[in-house]
């Protein structure tokens, strides 16, 4: 049973203020990682993904991944009030799973102004 | 790039009626597309996997009967909610696995009330 954990929250953190999003996952064979951003009554929307061990950038956002520890975080910098959503971590199943994606539970984010 | 679309984004029907949901990824192939429901306040649930030319496969404890999916082409996959009750209202998303690549992209949800 491949498996996702995160911290649901609420996390909450001050406008302009770092937000730190943790994942870990159960299967060591996989290679996809996705973080997704689901406003309330609103469908996922990809925000990052990243296949390889280290840091990816995109704007204010950082994924970074640890293979060996099973790890996968997204900071947000100079977090903003609009940033205040679910985020969701997911993992590819791979093709023997039917390139399902395993998704955690979400962690819900609150940046206050 | 990488849209989807769903359509319609709403719909209220009476109980008993049957309900077609439709999924395009408009500026991409898409040889799997895959089926969510959502209720409030909970999770996403996967109903099925639909892949490109072939029947679909469902996820345990779903009613393949009652949710039927065509996936006709490359860019279309429907969901059709047959005989549909009131506990069938929920939120359902589609996604759209693009060719070649491990990333799914959602479409915007369709809201269905079952009255």
């Amino acid at each position: 049973q491949k498996e996702v954990e995160q911290n649901s929250g609420p996390l909450s953190v001050p406008e302009g203020a770092i937000a730190s999003l943790n994942c870990t996952y159960s299967d060591r064979g996989s290679q996809s990682f996705f973080w997704y951003r689901q406003y309330s009554g609103k469908s996922p929307e990809l925000i990052m993904f990243i296949y390889s061990n280290g840091d990816k950038e995109d704007g204010r956002f950082t994924a970074q991944l640890n293979k060996a520890s099973q790890y996968v975080s997204l900071l947000i910098r100079d977090s903003q009030p609009s940033d205040s959503a679910t985020y969701l971590c997911a993992v590819d199943g791979g093709s023997e799973y039917g390139n399902k994606l395993v998704f955690g539970a979400g962690t819900i984010l609150r940046v206050k102004s | 790039g990488a849209v989807v679309s769903q359509h319609p984004s709403r719909v209220i029907c009476k109980s008993g009626t049957s309900v077609k949901i439709e999924c395009r990824s408009l500026d991409f192939q898409a040889t799997t597309m895959f089926w969510y429901r959502q209720f409030p306040k909970q999770s996403l649930m996967l109903m099925a996997t639909s892949n490109e030319g072939s029947k679909a496969t469902y996820e345990q404890g779903v009613e393949k009967d009652k949710f039927l999916i065509n996936h006709a082409s490359l860019t279309l996959s429907t969901l059709t909610v047959t005989s549909a009750h009131p506990e069938d209202s929920s939120f359902y998303i589609c996604s759209a696995r693009l060719y070649l690549t491990d990333t799914q992209y959602f479409g915007p949800g369709t809201r269905l009330t079952v009255l």
